[in-house]
Parts: C-alpha cells; sequence; structure tokens
C-alpha cells in the first residue's frame, strides 16, 4: 500500500528557508486524482492545513501561510516538496506530509507519513 | 475559512463505557449534489501521526473498529466510542475537507477514568 516520508533537516535557523521533501512508494503519485499535502503540528497542539499540491502542479495554499509557502512536485521521482521562507520560532513543528483520496473518500487524508520535527533556531 | 468547534477538550470515561464527541463547524460541509458531509474524524496516539478513523461523516476506514461510529450532517458531528478499550487512548480530531483551507478542530484528549 502506499507509504508516504518526509526528509529534510531538522534545524533551522530563523529567517531562513525551511525545506522539507516527502517520498511516496507503493504507488504512483501520478496516478488516479489524489492529491498531496502538508499539514503542521507545534508541540503539544492542534493540526494546521499547510497546502496540497496535485500530480498536475495544481496547488492550493492556506491564505495564513501562503506568502511564504512553496509547495512543488517531481513526479518521476515520486516526490513532493515544500519550502516555508522567512521562518520563526513560531514555524517549530512537526511536520507532516498525507494523502487526499476524492475518489474513494472525498478526500480525506490517509495514509499520513511519520513526521518530521524543524526546530527554528538559532 | 470554515472554523471547527470540538466538545469537550478532555473526556474522561472508564473501560467499557460509550465516550461520545462532538464536533460543530462554522458552516455546513454538507455538499447537496452528493449529498455527502465532507467531515473525517483522525486518532492520533502519542508519538505517532494521525490515523483516519471515519470519512463522510459516518463511514468507517477499513480495518477500524466498529465500536467507533460517526454520525451527524450540515454543521454539527458526532464521534462515539461504543465501548472503550484501552487502547482507544488518544486525541481526537475532527476535519473538514469540504473548501480549502481544510481546517481541524483542536482536538479532544480521550483518558480513562
Amino acid at each position: 500500500q502506499v507509504q508516504l516520508q518526509e526528509s529534510g533537516p531538522g534545524l533551522v535557523k530563523p529567517s531562513q528557508t525551511l525545506s522539507l521533501t516527502c517520498t511516496v512508494s507503493g504507488g504512483s503519485m501520478s496516478s488516479g486524482s489524489d492529491y498531496w499535502n502538508w499539514i503542521r503540528q507545534p508541540a503539544g497542539k492542534g493540526l494546521e492545513w499547510i497546502g496540497r499540491i496535485y500530480a498536475s502542479g495544481t496547488i492550493d495554499y492556506n491564505p495564513s501561510l501562503k506568502s511564504r509557502v512553496t509547495m512543488s512536485v517531481d513526479t518521476s521521482k515520486n516526490q513532493f516538496s515544500l519550502k516555508v521562507n522567512s521562518v520563526t520560532a513560531a514555524d517549530t513543528a512537526i511536520y507532516y506530509c498525507a494523502r487526499g483520496t476524492p475518489l474513494t473518500t472525498g478526500g480525506a487524508f490517509d495514509p499520513w507519513g511519520q513526521g518530521t520535527l524543524v526546530t527554528v533556531s538559532s | 475559512d470554515i472554523v471547527m468547534t470540538q466538545s469537550p477538550d478532555s473526556l474522561a470515561v472508564s473501560l467499557g463505557e460509550r465516550a461520545t464527541i462532538n464536533c460543530r463547524s462554522s458552516q455546513s460541509v454538507l455538499y447537496s449534489p452528493n449529498n455527502k458531509n465532507y467531515l473525517a474524524w483522525y486518532q492520533q496516539k502519542p508519538g505517532q501521526p494521525p490515523r483516519l478513523l471515519i470519512y463522510w461523516a459516518s463511514t468507517r476506514e477499513s480495518g477500524v473498529p466498529d465500536r467507533f461510529s460517526g454520525s451527524g450532517s450540515g454543521t454539527d458531528f458526532t464521534l462515539t466510542i461504543s465501548s472503550l478499550q484501552a487502547e482507544d487512548v488518544a486525541v481526537y480530531y475532527c476535519q473538514q475537507y469540504y473548501s480549502t483551507p481544510h481546517t481541524f478542530g483542536q482536538g479532544t484528549k480521550l483518558e480513562i477514568k
């Protein structure tokens, strides 16, 4: 079955750019109408949807982060990526990637990656 | 944005008893053309990612025990665990995926009494 795995630096300095990649295995990103999401969760807090990207490259961002976020997809590598620029301590969180499945669930998120902790600190 | 509000924030229930978590959306997540509610429930245990339990408000994901059920329509939804097991201790989130930005409730922490 499809599995997702986040990767990237665990420590980013303030004002710099956070860069993460999600690698999809067990299936092709290009098949079907699925979309690919980034979600984050500060320690001990709730979930915040950052945005989604389709294999076609169509993107929807959360307006709360839109000015600082860039997503991209590389279907040849079965990967999609997230960049958040001008980071501050408020961007410290566990970052998850997850698949949205419109055809089967209407777009609920399943599965999720295990998550990667990104700390913003000098 | 659609605001999702869960109640209560925390809940303690005895083993074998029923647990009920509520979720309210600030606007309807019912899509009239297909009569489906774009509402999901997730379970998150410590150190783990969220796990999809329920989608379309009441459809149980494959592999989810049948003691978990979802109900509701429009703006008011409920997740019910009919007979609480020790392994159900977790934080539960509702989420609307009717429109972007997709938004989550603040979470309900479920513990054993």
